[in-house]
């Protein structure tokens, strides 16, 4: 198995572009999460997904981030427009199940740069 | 105020040596706590998963403790090696699945 796919890898852009993180769960894994990973604030959990419909999105910063789903083997978070306090490292996680003891497996991460 | 609290924030230990990493949380109701492992620009890996009737988790040369009385945890690395180089992060789940993430401790391993 591939594992959890995130591209790109690293992306640099301008404040006021758009910006669109994508990733690819583990097949078969009913639960997607995307998180945040910052120096000051460490790892936040922004939104996560249930077959393929949003269940908590209460971690999304700002309605200039915005999550989709269009079906089980993809994802999307955007953010629109960029400013320079969104870099950070973007990571996006499955599992098969999510309680008491299901694993998460993440991805490698999206470095995002907001110059 | 983070609901959970890591200590020490950073720690170098020699090869082959073991060192104890600390969480304590406040996060209630409680449904389980995870230590995570971050190599430098990878994504965390799950090390251990205890629920609440756990006292104890091992994983290789790692092992989780779990006091939900005193609501600490603990991980403790045995016989270091160069690859356990890395942050760690204690993450507490409460019953309604909202994560907590401690700050992490930097585990820098010198031969």
């Amino acid at each position: 198995d591939a594992g959890v796919i995130q591209s790109p890898r690293h992306e640099v852009t301008e404040m006021g572009q758009e910006v669109t993180l994508r990733c690819k769960p583990i097949s078969g894994h009913d639960y997607l999460f995307w998180y945040r990973q910052t120096m000051m604030r460490g790892l936040e959990l922004l939104i996560y997904f249930n077959n393929n419909v949003p269940i908590d999105d209460s971690g999304m910063p700002e309605d200039r981030f915005s999550a989709k789903m269009p079906n089980a083997s993809f994802s999307t978070l955007k953010i629109q427009p960029s400013e320079p306090r969104d870099s950070a490292v973007y990571f996006c996680a499955s599992s098969l199940k999510w309680d008491r003891k299901n694993e998460q497996y993440f991805g490698p991460g999206t470095r995002l740069t907001v110059t | 105020k983070n609901q959970v609290e890591q200590s020490p924030q950073s720690l170098i230990i020699l090869e082959g040596k073991n060192c104890t990493l600390q969480c304590n949380y406040t996060v209630s109701p409680f449904s389980n706590l995870r230590w995570y492992k971050q190599d430098t620009g990878r994504g965390p890996v799950s090390l251990t998963i205890m629920t609440f009737s756990e006292n104890t988790k091992s994983n290789g040369r790692y092992t989780a403790t779990l006091d939900a009385d005193t609501k600490q945890s603990s991980l403790h690395i045995t016989a270091s090696q160069l690859s356990d180089s890395a942050s760690y992060i204690c993450v507490v789940n409460r019953n309604d699945y909202k994560l907590s993430f401690g700050a992490g401790t930097t585990v820098t391993v010198r031969a």
